[in-house]
């Protein structure tokens, strides 16, 4: 069992469409990121959340921590092509060291 | 160049040989990690050196062997590897003991054991 549990772990979607994927765990994290890899090239970090309840927008991406903290949510607003990618979270477990765990992504490809 | 520059970018070797990853930043980070991303499992960290201490996971196989000779550079010595080691070596650097305010990745090695 991951610590990190990623859904979709797949999401093929047309142009336009709304989108929120998840990463959700058992353990409260201190700090989240979401990341995106495009084929053929190394993770990029989108946010960091780190306050429960906290919103942060990226242009037509809207991140979410849980109240908790245990959980967050990635809503894309009309998708585009250029949104295609891996998603991933990863996170660290309060009071727990400081390594940073990820979740196994989840893989959206939009069409136009 | 700025960034985080990993080379080679793709790369084929046999189970005897010895080849070596580089991984260089050029953002003034003080900690440098690798990665290792398989198909189907979740980001791997194997290796990270944090103002020249270097911690590991434990299930690293000895035949994967880090070096660290500054802080702007990371290299990952390959030795009698194994086909199950074929995978996307992800190099990281960050500011900051953990990243706590984010990694910056490389592009990766794509490496394939014959």
């Amino acid at each position: 069992t991951q610590l990190l549990e990623q859904s979709p772990q797949f999401l093929s979607i047309q142009e336009g469409e709304n989108l929120t994927v998840y990463c959700n765990s058992s353990s409260v994290f201190s700090s989240l990121q979401w990341y995106r890899q495009e084929p053929g090239e190394g993770p990029v970090l989108l946010v960091t959340v780190v306050t429960g309840g906290e919103v942060k927008k990226l242009k037509r991406l809207t991140f979410q921590f849980g109240d908790a903290r245990k959980d967050s949510s990635l809503h894309i607003t009309a998708a585009q092509p250029g949104d295609t990618g891996l998603y991933l979270c990863a996170g660290r477990v309060a009071n727990a060291g400081n390594m940073l765990t990820f979740g196994g992504g989840t893989r959206l490809m939009v069409k136009p | 160049e700025t960034g985080v520059t990993q080379t080679p970018r793709h790369l084929v070797m046999g189970m005897t040989n010895k080849k070596s990853l580089k991984c260089e930043q050029h953002l003034g980070h003080n900690a440098m990690y690798w990665y290792k991303q398989s198909a189907k499992k979740p980001l791997e960290l194997m290796f990270v050196y944090s103002l020249e201490e270097r911690v590991e996971n434990n299930s690293v196989p000895s035949r994967f062997s880090p070096e660290c000779p500054n802080s702007s550079h990371l290299f990952l010595h390959l030795h009698t590897l194994q086909p199950e080691d074929s995978a996307l070596y992800l190099c990281a650097s960050s500011q900051g003991r953990w990243g706590i305010y984010g990694y910056t990745f490389g592009s990766g090695t794509r490496l394939t054991v014959v």
